[in-house]
């Protein structure tokens, strides 16, 4: 399966504590999303890289959170001293090089963050 | 602020047509996609509309009206597989791939 992966799927942590996911985008894509998503809610923005260049990053991100993709190829989201209100899907997608009007983005499965 | 606003849930039964609309408040608009994520699943790209009109995609399409900050997904011949969230996003800059998500519709398909 040549899709996003996303490591690991679920995570349940308490609260506190730091946590990282990792996305592995597709291979030819170097554009690389990290969304967040809650129950009937549809995806928020987190933050974007074009290769390993961080180009965005919402407002609504404490600093807390941090994301790297230090090679260009896959990216690690971090959550630091995690709260309750930090339970959500975390989704990444990717999407090619181009400039390419639809914007098509590739989705992983997500990795759903419980703290307790 | 930037919003995307869509009716909640919508239902139908298999073989029908049904349309679900989003009304947008953006920044910037330079285009509207549209999403479709069944229960425990990821998004998946149905179809993209740049400039006004109708785009067909098989058994879906999707319209884009710029004057109205309007758009809707039509989706026709109802298969219960197509029981699912549907998603609108905009694309608010030219200079951002970030896309904003609507709240989602959820279509339930009933035999």
């Amino acid at each position: 399966d040549t899709g996003v992966s996303q490591n690991p799927r679920h995570k349940i942590t308490k609260r506190g504590q730091n946590v990282t996911f990792r996305c592995d985008p597709i291979s030819e894509h170097n554009r690389l999303y990290w969304y967040r998503q809650t129950l009937g809610q549809g995806p928020e923005f987190l933050t974007y890289f074009q290769n390993e260049a961080q180009l965005e990053k919402s407002r609504l991100l404490s600093d807390r959170f941090s994301a790297e993709r230090p090679k260009g190829s896959f990216s690690t989201l971090e959550i630091q001293r995690t709260e309750q209100g930090d339970s959500a899907m975390y989704l990444c997608a990717s999407s090619p090089w181009g400039d390419r009007a639809d914007n098509e983005q590739f989705f992983g499965p997500g990795t759903r963050l419980t703290v307790l | 602020g930037q919003s995307l606003e869509q009716p909640s849930e919508v239902t139908a039964v298999e073989g029908a047509i049904v349309q679900i609309n989003c009304t947008y408040q953006t920044s910037g608009f330079y285009g509207l996609s549209w999403y479709q994520q069944h229960d425990g699943g990821a998004p998946t790209f149905l179809s993209y509309n740049g400039l006004d009109g109708l785009e067909e995609t098989g058994r879906f399409s999707s319209f884009l009206s710029r004057s109205d900050s309007y758009g809707y997904l039509l989706l026709q011949e109802l298969q219960m597989k197509d029981s699912a969230s549907y998603f609108c996003a905009v694309r608010a800059a030219h200079n951002t791939d970030k896309l904003i998500f609507g709240t989602g519709t959820r279509l339930q398909v009933f035999p």
